[in-house]
């Protein structure tokens, strides 16, 4: 199975402040990756698919990068309701896998 | 608008089966894919499987082949998701998701509790 691992685990941060979360794939996943911000108590939401593509209704200021096995997903500048637990994962191969979650906290 | 309706919360006992639905509306049923992932309490994520609605094919993870089943009702727009020989380790909350034109998850359902316990 491909393991996906993100870091930080948890990052504390303000609103206004630019946040970088990394993905790092155990192998290539050319750019087959998509980032869910998830809140408490309800489903994931998708935010960016393929790596980079922007998904519909999703705001300006997400940004996604990367392929192979290295990904970031940006957030250009916080606001309050980007406190979330933010998820990449693989769509290159199954089993589908996810990374263990990174929480975004005040 | 795609909207993913689940069944409600369920209590089983350790060994016992339990089957969770999802009603699909919103789109053309039969285009794409749905899978279900799988959020154990404070847990991330984990998927499970898919099962195409057109034709009934199914992949499942390696980890739940044997336990698992997943069936659609093309006339109901419904798919389901059926586990057995449930142990406590399965308490989880259940997620249907639809897939994407190129892939990814892009719809949700609300999600389905399950708790095993004795």
């Amino acid at each position: 199975d491909i393991q996906m691992t993100q870091s930080p685990s948890t990052l504390s941060a303000s609103v206004g402040d630019r946040v970088t979360i990394t993905c790092r794939a155990s192998q290539s996943i050319s750019s087959w990756l998509a980032w869910y911000q998830q809140k408490p108590g309800k489903a994931p939401k998708i935010l960016i698919s393929k790596a980079s593509t922007l998904e519909t209704g999703v705001p300006s200021r997400f940004s996604g990068s990367g392929s192979g096995t290295e990904f970031t997903l940006t957030i250009s500048s916080l606001q309050p309701a980007d406190f979330a637990t933010y998820y990449c994962q693989q769509y290159n191969t199954y089993p589908w896998t996810f990374g263990q979650g990174t929480k975004v906290e005040i | 608008q795609v909207q993913l309706v689940q069944s409600g919360a369920e209590v089983r006992k350790p060994g016992a089966s339990v089957m969770v639905s999802c009603k699909a509306s919103g789109y053309t049923f039969t285009v794409y894919y749905m899978h279900w992932v799988r959020q154990a309490p404070g847990q991330g994520l984990e998927w499970m499987g898919w099962v195409n609605p057109n034709s009934g094919d199914t992949h499942y993870a390696q980890r739940f082949q044997g336990r698992i089943t997943m069936t659609r009702d093309t006339s109901i727009t419904t798919v389901y998701m059926e586990m057995s020989s449930l142990r406590s380790g399965d308490t989880a909350v259940y997620y249907c998701a639809k897939e994407g034109p190129v892939s990814g998850l892009h719809h949700w359902g609300q999600g389905t509790p399950v708790t095993v316990s004795s």
